[in-house]
């Protein structure tokens, strides 16, 4: 069984459309996260949210928007796509405070 | 804020060790941690230490904390081809959020 799995794992689409990635874990975990992964590896934290509510968010545009429907989804929804969101996008999830469980990735081309 | 940095590339030769360094900011740390990420997956934790621990052995990983430098280390024995990856160092605090370094590609030459 994956622990923590997000879909899809490949994302080709055209500038200016609207994507959704989806993420589940079944760890019984309280806290799920996104991360981007740009090409130089570089990985940095978007959001994070403890029990549905959002704890973290940096500095991300409000084109991106997550969605926390129960403790064990976190989809994120991306409006009016650029071709700077061509990234890796990671879900994770941990307990508060511990340890990242993270997904195999969802790689976003923007054309 | 938050800074963990390490250098960005490693090369050392097959049965050789290898020692990745990492540094960080945030005194407040509570766990830092080593993750590994192969070529096109996700990272996996490959070890962790506690804030108020020296060092940790696992098999061929040895993890050395020097909390007064904020230094973080991790040594890997008789580095195989296998263990060509990128490596992760990251600190979590009580705040939830964890801050990843810039991740070192290790290459393992036969």
């Amino acid at each position: 069984d994956t622990a923590v799995s997000q879909t899809p794992k490949y994302l080709v689409t055209q500038m200016g459309n609207d994507k959704s990635i989806k993420c589940e874990q079944n760890l019984g975990h309280d806290t799920m996260y996104w991360y981007k992964q740009d090409s130089k590896k570089f990985l940095k934290i978007m959001f994070s949210y403890n029990n549905k509510e959002l704890i973290i968010n940096e500095t991300v545009p409000n084109r991106f928007s997550p969605k926390s429907p129960d403790k064990a989804h976190l989809n994120l929804h991306i409006n009016s796509l650029e071709l700077g969101d061509s990234a890796v996008y990671f879900c994770a999830s941990s307990l508060t405070n511990e340890k990242l469980f993270f997904g195999s990735g969802t790689q976003l081309s923007v054309l | 804020g938050e800074d963990v940095e390490q250098s960005l590339f490693l090369s050392v030769r097959e049965g050789d060790s290898s020692v990745i360094n990492c540094t960080y900011t945030d005194s407040s740390s509570t766990y830092l941690y080593w993750y590994k990420q192969e070529p096109g997956a996700g990272l996996q934790l490959l070890t962790y230490i506690f804030s108020n621990m020296d060092m940790k052995q696992d098999q061929r990983l040895t993890v050395l904390l020097n909390k007064k430098d904020k230094h973080l280390s991790l040594r890997i024995a008789d580095t195989q081809t296998g263990d060509s990856a990128i490596y992760f160092c990251a600190e979590s605090t009580n705040a939830g959020k964890s801050t990843f370094g810039d991740g070192t590609t290790l290459t393992v030459k036969p």
